[in-house]
């Protein structure tokens, strides 16, 4: 069974960092890209990063650009996700996701997530 | 960026009711269309992948359909189970965008 279980979450005051991790179980770890995905409260989904099965691709939206950092550990099944220079529109619940690219891309698994609140 | 419009915003059905909601891309997006169901303090699940494909464990009564650049979500017989928000994804190209969600509830 595929499992996905996020940890790491809090608060944290606007401008401080926080890493996020993912430990993955059920499947080959090394040959799926990841990816993590947030939702505000009472909001909608936002794609927030992606890393490729070796981790020497990476990918972000303008949003989190610069501040945030994907980054794995296929020995350990993990994912993570390096959050700093942390604002207030950060306040999110975090997924992680593992990401199907045979031929079209979509997300097959995801976590429970994660909370993170930015606030002073 | 693709901008995805999802409609309706809200929706209100019977049981056993038919059920569509439509995902409009701001440019061609091929297949590369996913539909996902959230309930309540839970993750997105996935229910259906390349516009038209039902992921595993998916009941039948959910499909969907692409009908030049508009895709939708059809589900027939609608039953309690299936009320929460559901998302379309486009996965065609960084960055991956998501539709604005249709929360779905039980008239």
């Amino acid at each position: 069974e595929v499992q996905l279980v996020e940890s790491g979450g809090g608060l944290v005051q606007p401008g401080r960092s926080l890493k996020l991790s993912c430990a993955a179980s059920g499947f080959t770890f090394s040959n799926y890209y990841m990816a993590w995905v947030r939702q505000a409260p009472k909001k909608g989904l936002e794609w927030v990063a992606t890393i490729s099965t070796s981790g020497s691709r990476t990918y972000y939206p303008d949003s989190v650009k610069g501040r945030f950092t994907i980054s794995r550990d296929n020995a350990k099944s993990s994912l993570y996700l390096q959050m700093n220079s942390l604002k207030s529109e950060d306040t999110a619940t975090y997924y992680c996701a593992r990401i199907i690219t045979t031929v079209v891309y979509y997300f097959d698994y995801w976590g429970q997530g994660v909370m993170v609140t930015v606030s002073s | 960026d693709i901008q995805m419009t999802q409609s309706p915003a809200s929706l209100s059905a019977s049981l056993e009711e038919i059920v569509t909601i439509t995902c409009q891309p701001s440019q061609d997006i091929g297949n590369y269309l996913s539909w996902y169901q959230q309930k309540p303090g839970k993750s997105p699940q996935l229910l259906i992948h390349s516009a038209t494909s039902l992921a595993d464990g998916v009941p039948s009564r959910f499909s969907g359909s692409r009908s030049g650049t508009q895709y939708s979500l059809k589900i027939n017989r609608l039953q309690v189970e299936d009320t929460g928000i559901y998302y379309c994804l486009q996965g065609y190209s960084a960055p991956w965008t998501f539709g604005g969600g249709t929360k779905l509830e039980l008239k």
